[in-house]
């Protein structure tokens, strides 16, 4: 079963711009993990970030995560068009034995 | 290192066919996963290899085989294809079977008239 929800489903902003994803999920999990997707290409992991972790920096990215409300946000900062992809957020839990559990994606569409 | 690498691409069959999708990993990962995407649908566990000689089913399983060749190659195999199998294929390796990070091939579409 899929516990991430990604919010919104598809985001579109010109180049410069920053983007802002979240993702809502259910249970308690050991980590969450932003994974990137272009378009008829495997997923590419971008980040990581552990359940005793707020925060997390990568390069223009940013993420957060609030156990209390069961959410995380990626934040890509100065857009390119480059960035045009789907971005999957990942749940990793010792209820579902350490699978990942997938949401659908937030579709970003990066305009020069 | 290429990383994770998978073949076919690209495969059509027929309802009642069968196929093997291969995949195989370079860097000496423990663990390897199979997924399948459907749009709309985000990535589904099929099955896993938490290590060498060891499998297990994941979240939709049926109608799938899957066998760990060697710590490098894990294949998943459709004995009777049917059409709801039509979708992209992802194979994943990962360090450990836990919460590490998964490491994915470019996927294989397969379409099931």
């Amino acid at each position: 079963s899929q516990q991430g929800e990604e919010d919104p489903q598809a985001l579109s902003i010109q180049e410069g711009e920053n983007a802002t994803m979240n993702c809502s999920y259910k249970t308690s999990i050991n980590n969450l993990q932003w994974y990137r997707q272009n378009s008829g290409r495997g997923l590419v992991h971008l980040i990581l970030i552990r359940s005793n972790e707020r925060e997390k920096h990568s390069g223009r990215l940013r993420v957060t995560l609030d156990t209390s409300k069961k959410s995380s946000s990626l934040l890509i900062t100065a857009s390119r068009a480059a960035d045009t992809a789907s971005y999957f957020c990942a749940t990793a839990s010792s209820n579902s034995g350490y699978a990942l559990n997938f949401g659908k994606g937030t579709s970003l569409l990066v305009t020069p | 290192n290429a990383g994770v690498t998978q073949t076919p691409k690209f495969q059509v069959l027929k309802t009642g066919q069968s196929m093997t999708l291969q995949c195989a990993q370079d860097m000496n990962h423990n663990s390897m996963y199979w997924y399948r995407q459907d749009p709309g649908m985000g990535l589904r566990l099929i099955y896993y290899s938490a290590s060498e000689g060891t499998t297990d089913k994941g979240e939709v399983p049926n109608g799938y085989n899957v066998s760990r060749l060697n710590k490098r190659e894990f294949s998943l195999r459709l004995e009777s294809a049917a059409p709801s199998q039509t979708s992209v294929y992802f194979c994943a390796s990962s360090e450990s079977w836990s919460t590490d990070t998964q490491y994915f091939g470019p996927g294989t579409r397969l379409t099931v008239l």
